[in-house]
């Protein structure tokens, strides 16, 4: 049982380039989330998803969009990425008022 | 606005000592309430899950309270030892799903 995948692990950008992570978890969740953490720091909630197809602002959600197409997945992207948006991302999922499970993180610099 | 507070935001003690952390959030209305802990540079363990309609939880030596109506919540360590050091994060599922992080508490537990 993988539970709550994060893809890439680790990424170098240069400023102004984009790209997409992806979260996927296989529990059949019906919320899920993204986070940044930044040194010193608690998450930060990004976006976040209530269901597929649906997608809402978090604390920080500028500069970042979502998509949630399919249930199990939950993206998150940089249209052009910026020195600022260096962090680690977490992704999450729960269903219910059950506990949230976490991907392993995303270590993204951008240069 | 839903805001998530943890203080103290480190903490020092001499091995064996019991230990309170504190988590206060802003808004009673919440579901749950999740404690987590994390090491340097690694991911979220989840710790304890404290439903909205309970006062504690326990695992082992940590214990969990929940006070709805005066927006707190304390993880309580007892006997505290040199790997209980880490990053203990708290985290308010408010309504309508967003899951709201603390700045977190760093604990260094000295032999």
């Amino acid at each position: 049982n993988a539970g709550v995948t994060q893809t890439p692990k680790f990424r170098v950008l240069k400023t102004g380039q984009s790209m997409t992570l992806l979260c996927a978890q296989d529990m059949n969740h019906e919320y899920m989330y993204w986070y940044r953490q930044d040194p010193g720091m608690g998450l930060r909630l990004i976006h976040y998803s209530v269901g597929e197809g649906t997608t809402a602002k978090g604390e920080v959600p500028d500069g970042y969009n979502v998509s949630r197409l399919k249930k199990q997945n939950f993206l998150l992207g940089l249209e052009s990425a910026a020195p600022s948006q260096t962090s680690v991302y977490f992704c999450a999922s729960r269903e219910g008022n059950t506990e949230a499970f976490f991907g392993q993180g995303t270590r993204l610099t951008v240069v | 606005k839903q805001e998530v507070t943890q203080i103290p935001a480190a903490l020092s003690v001499p091995e064996g000592e019991n230990l309170v952390l504190n988590c206060s959030f802003t808004d009673s209305a919440i579901y749950n309430l999740q404690w987590f802990r994390q090491d340097p540079g690694k991911g979220l363990t989840s710790l304890l899950l404290i439903q909205s309609s309970q006062r504690e939880q326990t695992s082992g030596r940590l214990n969990a309270s929940l006070d709805k109506s005066s927006g707190r919540s304390t993880l309580y360590i007892a006997a505290s030892q040199p790997g209980d050091s880490a990053t203990y994060l708290c985290a308010a599922l408010f309504y309508p799903n967003k899951l709201i992080f603390g700045t977190g508490t760093l604990l260094a537990v000295q032999p």
